[in-house]
């Protein structure tokens, strides 16, 4: 069974630039969550879909991100404009059951 | 304010003995608890879970303890391997929320 998948794996940008994540869940996980870990501190929750719905975006930073997952399969976190505390760790994780996400290895974001 | 915290940012044990890795946390609205482990470049892996209704649970060589009334719980290995060495983190959340909160993680490293 294939893991959670995520592209790219880093992305360097400059401030003002977007930049689209991608992340791909397991099949059949209708729980989809974005994470954020910023310079080696906790992970912290972005949001939460099931299927195609948000569930939870409370831990969305700004309006600056956008979160979409059509037809419930894959996600996209799109951050535009860019700015240099963006840069992170974003990880993705689904899960079938609540609270036991399969993550995925991470996109090493740089803002520079 | 971090509901979350692994106060020993890192903790090195020779191989074969005990290694304690201590959490607390401040929201008494958890009941739910995991532990996360991580190897770098890979995402967090799951490692194991205690419903706030134990106060034990073990799994191989690993067991996590909880004690509500101080809002701590601890994960033992023993014995220790070097290939558990990694980034452990402990986490939180309520069984009614899908959000799961983070600590900032503690870097084992085991000493062969």
């Amino acid at each position: 069974e294939a893991g959670v998948t995520q592209f790219p794996s880093h992305s360097v940008i400059e401030k003002g630039q977007t930049v689209t994540l991608r992340c791909d869940p397991i099949s059949g996980h209708d729980n989809l969550y974005w994470y954020r870990r910023v310079m080696g501190k906790e992970i912290k929750f972005l949001l939460h879909f099931v299927k195609e719905s948000k569930q939870d975006e409370s831990g969305m930073p700004n309006n600056r991100f956008l979160a979409e997952r059509t037809g419930g399969t894959y996600s996209t976190l799109k951050v535009q404009p860019a700015e240099l505390e963006d840069s992170g760790v974003y990880f993705c994780a689904s899960s079938q059951e609540f609270g036991r996400g399969f993550f995925g290895p991470g996109t090493r974001l740089t803002v520079l | 304010d971090q509901q979350v915290k692994q106060n020993s940012p890192s903790l090195s044990v020779q191989e074969g003995r005990i290694s304690i890795l201590n959490c607390d946390y401040t929201n008494s609205m958890f009941d739910y608890f995991l532990w996360y482990k991580k190897y770098p470049a890979e995402g967090p892996t799951f490692l194991i879970s205690i419903s706030s209704i134990k106060d034990k649970n073990e799994d191989g060589r690993f067991t996590v303890f909880l004690n509500k009334s101080a809002k701590h719980l601890s994960l033992h290995i023993v014995p220790s391997q070097p290939g558990d060495s990694a980034v452990y983190f402990c986490a939180a959340k309520e069984t009614s929320y899908d959000k799961v909160i983070f600590g900032p993680g503690t870097s084992l490293s085991v000493i062969p």
